[in-house]
Protein backbone atom coordinates (compact mmCIF):
# COMPACT_ATOMS: atom_id res chain seq x y z
CA UNK A 1 0.00 0.00 0.00
CA UNK A 2 1.92 3.34 -1.27
CA UNK A 3 -0.95 5.93 -0.81
CA UNK A 4 -2.25 8.51 1.20
CA UNK A 5 -6.02 8.78 1.61
CA UNK A 6 -8.40 11.41 2.46
CA UNK A 7 -11.45 12.49 3.34
CA UNK A 8 -13.77 13.81 2.31
CA UNK A 9 -13.07 14.69 -1.46
CA UNK A 10 -15.04 17.72 -0.70
CA UNK A 11 -16.53 19.89 1.83
CA UNK A 12 -18.80 22.92 1.53
CA UNK A 13 -19.42 24.99 5.25
CA UNK A 14 -20.54 27.63 6.68
CA UNK A 15 -18.58 30.30 8.74
CA UNK A 16 -20.24 28.73 11.69
CA UNK A 17 -20.01 25.00 11.34
CA UNK A 18 -17.53 23.35 12.26
CA UNK A 19 -15.87 20.33 10.50
CA UNK A 20 -12.91 18.21 10.17
CA UNK A 21 -10.42 16.53 7.54
CA UNK A 22 -9.22 13.01 7.53
CA UNK A 23 -5.72 11.67 6.10
CA UNK A 24 -4.38 8.13 6.50
CA UNK A 25 -1.76 6.30 5.45
CA UNK A 26 -0.49 3.00 6.27
CA UNK A 27 3.13 3.02 4.53
CA UNK A 28 4.28 3.12 8.37
CA UNK A 29 5.51 6.74 7.51
CA UNK A 30 6.25 8.81 10.99
CA UNK A 31 5.97 12.26 9.37
CA UNK A 32 2.89 13.68 8.27
CA UNK A 33 1.79 17.14 6.88
CA UNK A 34 -0.94 19.62 5.80
CA UNK A 35 -0.48 21.91 3.27
CA UNK A 36 -2.90 24.41 1.63
CA UNK A 37 -2.81 24.90 -1.57
CA UNK A 38 -4.87 27.87 -3.38
CA UNK A 39 -5.63 28.15 -6.82
CA UNK A 40 -2.91 28.69 -9.40
CA UNK A 41 -0.38 28.23 -6.64
CA UNK A 42 1.99 25.76 -4.87
CA UNK A 43 1.34 24.20 -2.25
CA UNK A 44 2.03 25.89 1.45
CA UNK A 45 3.00 24.04 4.59
CA UNK A 46 0.55 24.64 7.28
CA UNK A 47 1.64 21.54 9.96
CA UNK A 48 4.06 18.61 10.19
CA UNK A 49 3.75 15.63 12.63
CA UNK A 50 6.91 14.11 13.58
CA UNK A 51 6.55 10.82 15.71
CA UNK A 52 2.92 12.06 16.59
CA UNK A 53 4.16 14.99 17.85
CA UNK A 54 3.40 18.10 16.20
CA UNK A 55 6.71 19.69 14.88
CA UNK A 56 6.42 22.77 12.98
CA UNK A 57 3.06 25.00 12.85
CA UNK A 58 4.09 27.70 10.01
CA UNK A 59 2.18 30.53 12.27
CA UNK A 60 -1.11 29.26 11.28
CA UNK A 61 -4.59 30.81 12.66
CA UNK A 62 -6.22 28.82 15.68
CA UNK A 63 -9.29 27.99 13.58
CA UNK A 64 -7.32 25.35 12.50
CA UNK A 65 -6.33 22.50 14.66
CA UNK A 66 -4.62 19.60 13.83
CA UNK A 67 -4.52 16.30 15.85
CA UNK A 68 -2.44 13.30 15.40
CA UNK A 69 -4.45 10.37 17.08
CA UNK A 70 -1.59 7.69 16.03
CA UNK A 71 1.05 6.88 13.61
CA UNK A 72 -1.28 6.68 10.37
CA UNK A 73 -4.08 9.18 10.81
CA UNK A 74 -3.87 12.65 10.67
CA UNK A 75 -6.73 14.78 11.34
CA UNK A 76 -7.68 18.85 10.50
CA UNK A 77 -10.58 20.61 12.53
CA UNK A 78 -12.11 23.28 11.52
CA UNK A 79 -13.89 25.79 13.28
CA UNK A 80 -15.41 29.46 12.11
CA UNK A 81 -13.57 29.34 9.05
CA UNK A 82 -13.68 32.43 6.68
CA UNK A 83 -14.29 32.37 2.79
CA UNK A 84 -10.67 32.96 2.28
CA UNK A 85 -9.84 29.91 3.72
CA UNK A 86 -11.42 28.15 0.78
CA UNK A 87 -8.77 25.77 -0.88
CA UNK A 88 -7.49 22.44 -1.47
CA UNK A 89 -6.28 20.57 1.52
CA UNK A 90 -3.29 18.06 0.78
CA UNK A 91 -2.11 15.61 2.98
CA UNK A 92 1.18 14.04 2.78
CA UNK A 93 3.22 11.43 4.65
CA UNK A 94 7.41 11.13 4.35
CA UNK A 95 9.73 8.15 4.79
CA UNK A 96 13.60 8.94 4.82
CA UNK A 97 15.45 7.56 1.82
CA UNK A 98 19.02 8.36 2.48
CA UNK A 99 20.31 10.03 5.47
CA UNK A 100 18.33 13.41 5.91
CA UNK A 101 16.30 13.21 3.38
CA UNK A 102 12.88 12.75 3.24
CA UNK A 103 10.21 11.92 0.39
CA UNK A 104 6.84 13.55 0.60
CA UNK A 105 3.94 11.52 -0.53
CA UNK A 106 0.92 13.03 -1.28
CA UNK A 107 -2.67 12.35 -0.60
CA UNK A 108 -5.29 13.52 -3.30
CA UNK A 109 -6.63 15.84 -1.12
CA UNK A 110 -9.84 17.79 0.25
CA UNK A 111 -11.77 20.76 -1.75
CA UNK A 112 -12.78 22.69 0.94
CA UNK A 113 -15.03 25.75 0.36
CA UNK A 114 -16.39 28.44 2.98
CA UNK A 115 -19.74 29.98 2.36
CA UNK B 1 16.57 29.56 3.50
CA UNK B 2 17.00 27.67 0.28
CA UNK B 3 14.58 28.70 -2.34
CA UNK B 4 13.46 27.33 -6.16
CA UNK B 5 12.42 29.74 -8.96
CA UNK B 6 10.64 28.30 -11.99
CA UNK B 7 11.40 30.27 -14.91
CA UNK B 8 8.06 30.35 -17.52
CA UNK B 9 4.16 30.08 -15.36
CA UNK B 10 3.16 28.61 -18.60
CA UNK B 11 4.62 26.42 -21.22
CA UNK B 12 3.34 25.16 -24.48
CA UNK B 13 4.67 22.68 -26.92
CA UNK B 14 3.18 20.60 -29.61
CA UNK B 15 2.72 16.75 -29.06
CA UNK B 16 5.95 14.92 -30.08
CA UNK B 17 8.36 17.88 -29.35
CA UNK B 18 10.37 18.56 -26.65
CA UNK B 19 9.50 19.37 -23.05
CA UNK B 20 11.61 21.72 -21.03
CA UNK B 21 10.61 23.26 -18.05
CA UNK B 22 13.14 25.64 -15.93
CA UNK B 23 13.91 25.32 -12.24
CA UNK B 24 16.98 27.28 -10.50
CA UNK B 25 17.36 27.21 -7.13
CA UNK B 26 19.12 29.03 -4.56
CA UNK B 27 21.26 26.96 -1.51
CA UNK B 28 24.59 27.43 0.15
CA UNK B 29 24.33 23.58 1.47
CA UNK B 30 23.95 21.19 -1.42
CA UNK B 31 20.50 20.82 -2.12
CA UNK B 32 18.22 17.86 -2.29
CA UNK B 33 16.21 19.14 -5.04
CA UNK B 34 12.22 17.26 -6.51
CA UNK B 35 10.19 17.63 -9.14
CA UNK B 36 6.42 16.74 -8.71
CA UNK B 37 2.99 17.16 -11.16
CA UNK B 38 0.18 17.95 -10.89
CA UNK B 39 -2.71 16.84 -12.66
CA UNK B 40 -6.15 19.15 -12.54
CA UNK B 41 -8.29 18.33 -8.94
CA UNK B 42 -5.12 15.76 -7.63
CA UNK B 43 -2.98 15.69 -5.34
CA UNK B 44 1.08 15.93 -6.16
CA UNK B 45 3.19 12.86 -7.57
CA UNK B 46 6.78 12.56 -7.65
CA UNK B 47 8.21 12.49 -10.87
CA UNK B 48 11.88 12.58 -9.84
CA UNK B 49 14.40 13.44 -7.28
CA UNK B 50 17.74 14.66 -6.91
CA UNK B 51 19.98 13.39 -3.61
CA UNK B 52 23.56 13.88 -4.79
CA UNK B 53 23.56 10.33 -6.20
CA UNK B 54 24.08 11.20 -9.79
CA UNK B 55 23.28 14.99 -11.50
CA UNK B 56 21.26 13.12 -14.40
CA UNK B 57 18.08 11.90 -12.94
CA UNK B 58 15.71 10.07 -14.72
CA UNK B 59 11.72 10.02 -13.43
CA UNK B 60 8.54 8.55 -14.29
CA UNK B 61 7.04 8.97 -17.69
CA UNK B 62 9.58 9.48 -19.38
CA UNK B 63 10.82 12.87 -17.47
CA UNK B 64 14.60 13.30 -16.96
CA UNK B 65 16.62 16.08 -14.66
CA UNK B 66 20.47 17.28 -14.85
CA UNK B 67 21.44 18.69 -11.93
CA UNK B 68 23.99 21.57 -13.02
CA UNK B 69 26.34 23.13 -9.91
CA UNK B 70 27.31 25.30 -12.26
CA UNK B 71 24.44 26.98 -13.65
CA UNK B 72 22.29 26.15 -9.86
CA UNK B 73 19.79 24.54 -12.32
CA UNK B 74 17.72 21.61 -12.17
CA UNK B 75 15.43 21.75 -15.45
CA UNK B 76 13.01 18.82 -16.08
CA UNK B 77 13.17 17.45 -19.66
CA UNK B 78 11.37 14.93 -21.81
CA UNK B 79 12.65 14.18 -25.37
CA UNK B 80 8.44 13.88 -26.69
CA UNK B 81 5.66 15.41 -25.09
CA UNK B 82 2.23 13.27 -25.13
CA UNK B 83 -0.95 15.00 -24.35
CA UNK B 84 -1.44 13.51 -21.08
CA UNK B 85 1.33 15.42 -20.00
CA UNK B 86 -0.29 18.46 -19.77
CA UNK B 87 -0.32 19.36 -16.10
CA UNK B 88 1.16 21.78 -13.55
CA UNK B 89 4.78 21.07 -12.88
CA UNK B 90 6.22 22.14 -9.46
CA UNK B 91 10.29 22.24 -8.78
CA UNK B 92 10.83 22.25 -5.32
CA UNK B 93 13.95 21.97 -2.77
CA UNK B 94 13.87 19.87 0.78
CA UNK B 95 15.17 20.51 3.76
CA UNK B 96 15.84 18.64 6.94
CA UNK B 97 13.56 19.75 9.75
CA UNK B 98 13.99 17.60 12.65
CA UNK B 99 12.74 13.89 11.60
CA UNK B 100 10.79 15.27 9.02
CA UNK B 101 11.85 17.85 5.82
CA UNK B 102 9.86 21.13 4.68
CA UNK B 103 9.49 21.41 0.92
CA UNK B 104 9.37 24.97 -0.68
CA UNK B 105 7.99 24.54 -3.79
CA UNK B 106 8.38 26.87 -7.20
CA UNK B 107 5.68 29.03 -8.47
CA UNK B 108 4.42 26.27 -10.62
CA UNK B 109 4.89 25.70 -14.65
CA UNK B 110 2.00 24.51 -16.62
CA UNK B 111 2.25 22.70 -19.60
CA UNK B 112 0.13 22.72 -22.59
CA UNK B 113 0.12 20.36 -25.07
CA UNK B 114 -1.09 21.05 -28.45
CA UNK B 115 -1.81 18.79 -31.15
Amino acid sequence: DTEVTQTPKHLVMGMTNKKSLKCEQHMGHRAMYWYKQKAKKPPELMFVYSYEKLSINESVPSRFSPECPNSSLLNLHLHALQPEDSALYLCASSQEIAGGIYEQYFGPGTRLTVT
Amino acid sequence: AQSVTQLGSHVSVSEGALVLLRCNYSSSVPPYLFWYVQYPNQGLQLLLKYTSAATLVKGINGFEAEFKKSETSFHLTKPSAHMSDAAEYFCAVSELAGTASKLTFGTGTRLQVTL
